[in-house]
C-alpha cells in the first residue's frame, strides 16, 4: 500500500458542484499539504497543516477549504467548482523536521466542466 | 519571497549521453534545495536535497546536484542517461524555516533510444 493515498484518482464534476478530495497517510507524519499542478506552472501550495489544530493558507487558497480530521487525514474541498480549478492535485506529508523528507501521493486529476 | 527558475521547458537527450538540468533560485540566505522527479501518472519522488555542508550532493538513480552560492544555482546532473529517466523534473526551494516548498515550473526530459 502507498504511504500517501489520494481518493479519487480521477474525477469529472460540473461547474457549481461541491467536491471533496481526500488524502490519508500511513507515515505517521504531523505535517500535511495540498498542492495544485498546472501544465507549465509547476506545483503551487493551496493549504498546509502542521497538526490537527493548525491549518494555514498557502499561495492559492481562494476557492478552496480544508479539513484535518485526524493526524492521518487531510481533505481538500472545492465549495463551488469552476472550470479553472481543473488541475492535478497532490497531497504531501512531512515529518516534524518540515519539508526535509516530503512524500507525495499519486495525485487526483480533477476536471470541472 | 523565494522563487525558482528552470530555464529549460523541454530537453531531449540520447540514451547514454550526459545530462544537466538547470535550476536557479532566489532567496536571501542559504535555502534548502530539492530535486523531484515525476514519472507519467505518478506523484513526485525526491531525488536529492541540499541543506548545508558539501555542495555536491548525491541522490538516487545515479543523479547528483551541485549547489553554487555565487550563481544561485542547483543544477542536476547525470553522467549517462537511461531511457527510464524520461520524466518531468522539478527543482524546489524552501527558505529555511518557511515550511513552504516553492517549485519551479519543471523540465520535461525526453530520451531517444
Amino acid at each position: 500500500d502507498a504511504d500517501v493515498t489520494q481518493t479519487p484518482r480521477n474525477r469529472i464534476t460540473k461547474t457549481g458542484k461541491r467536491i471533496m478530495l481526500e488524502c490519508s497517510q500511513t507515515k505517521g507524519h504531523d505535517r500535511m499539504y495540498w498542492y495544485r499542478q498546472d501544465p507549465g506552472l509547476g506545483l503551487r501550495l493551496i493549504y498546509y497543516s502542521f497538526d490537527v489544530k493548525d491549518i494555514n493558507k498557502g499561495e492559492i487558497s481562494d476557492g478552496y477549504s480544508v479539513s484535518r480530521q485526524a493526524q492521518a487525514k487531510f481533505s481538500l474541498s472545492l465549495e463551488s467548482a469552476i472550470p479553472n480549478q481543473t488541475a492535478l492535485y497532490f497531497c504531501a506529508t512531512s515529518d516534524e523536521r518540515g519539508l526535509t523528507e516530503a512524500f507525495f501521493g499519486q495525485g487526483t486529476r480533477l476536471t470541472v466542466v | 519571497a523565494q522563487s525558482v527558475t528552470q530555464p529549460d521547458i523541454h530537453i531531449t537527450v540520447s540514451e547514454g549521453a550526459s545530462l544537466e538540468l538547470r535550476c536557479n533560485y532566489s532567496y536571501g540566505a542559504t535555502p534548502y534545495l530539492f530535486w523531484y522527479v515525476q514519472s507519467p501518472g505518478q506523484g513526485l519522488q525526491l531525488l536529492l536535497k541540499y541543506f548545508s555542508g558539501d555542495t555536491l550532493v548525491q541522490g538516487i538513480k545515479g543523479f547528483e546536484a551541485e549547489f553554487k552560492r555565487s550563481q544561485s544555482s542547483f543544477n542536476l546532473r547525470k553522467p549517462s542517461v537511461h531511457w527510464s529517466d524520461a520524466a518531468e523534473y522539478f527543482c524546489a526551494v524552501d527558505g529555511a524555516g518557511s515550511y513552504q516548498l516553492t517549485f519551479g515550473k519543471g523540465t520535461k526530459l525526453s530520451v531517444i533510444p
